[in-house]
């Protein structure tokens, strides 16, 4: 079945340091992933996402994800964190199976920032 | 402008009792999605729809009830079956492939 690994539950990093969030998937075909932000008491927001193509995406915010297919990772990047990035974030894989359009999610990791 | 929109924000409900959330869209999406969001447990799926008067059950249906008469319209209806439904709802509509949009979000409190 297909499963979303976010290892890491929570993180703290200082403000202008660099981020890296893992996230690892299980899905037999090419997979379409996500990765989400959420700001606490808020919805989600996109943040960037890989169909196919070129393996490092580019997203909002300054983030950028690489797919590696070897490694079944999409590890989530930022060069410089900004306190306003202290959030939670979240993994998914898009389920094809059956023709349903579904996500299967990560349980997320928090991202805290320290001045 | 295009958007989710959830209401209310925060909704209380009393023992024995069924409520209704509301998630509309404008975003012309055919595919939308009930989440539940518990501390540390993620986002887990209630109910979907990918057409109008069709849904389907998610990981955790029971206690809950949808409909889907309109493109832009999925309420959610937590009924009385449901004995633990203090959480925080999303409501999401899809876009193609696969890429879902949120909504505000809705906190259910039991009096």
């Amino acid at each position: 079945a297909q499963s979303v690994t976010q290892p890491d539950i929570h993180i703290t990093v200082s403000e202008g340091a660099s981020l890296e969030l893992r996230c690892n998937y299980s899905y037999g075909a090419t997979p379409y992933l996500f990765w989400y932000v959420q700001s606490p008491g808020q919805g989600l927001q996109l943040l960037l996402k890989y169909f196919s193509g070129d393996t490092l995406v580019q997203g909002i915010k300054g983030f950028e994800a690489e797919f590696k297919r070897s490694q079944s990772s999409f590890n989530l990047r930022k060069p410089s964190v900004h306190w306003s990035d202290a959030a939670e974030y979240f993994c998914a894989v898009a389920d094809n199976a059956g023709n349903n359009r579904k996500l299967i999610w990560g349980l997320g990791t928090s991202l805290a920032v320290n001045p | 402008d295009g958007g989710i929109t959830q209401s209310p924000k925060y909704l209380f409900r009393k023992e024995g009792q069924n409520v209704t959330l509301s998630c509309e869209q404008n975003l012309n999406h055919d595919a939308m999605y009930w989440y539940r969001q518990d501390p540390g447990q993620g986002l887990r799926l209630i109910y979907y729809s990918q057409i109008v008067n069709d849904f389907q059950k998610g990981d955790i249906a029971e206690g809950y009830s949808v409909s889907r008469e309109k493109k832009e319209s999925f309420p959610l209806t937590v009924t009385s079956a449901q004995k633990n439904p203090t959480a925080f709802y999303l409501c999401a509509s899809g876009g193609g492939p696969e890429t879902q949009y949120f909504g505000p979000g809705t906190r259910l409190l039991v009096l």
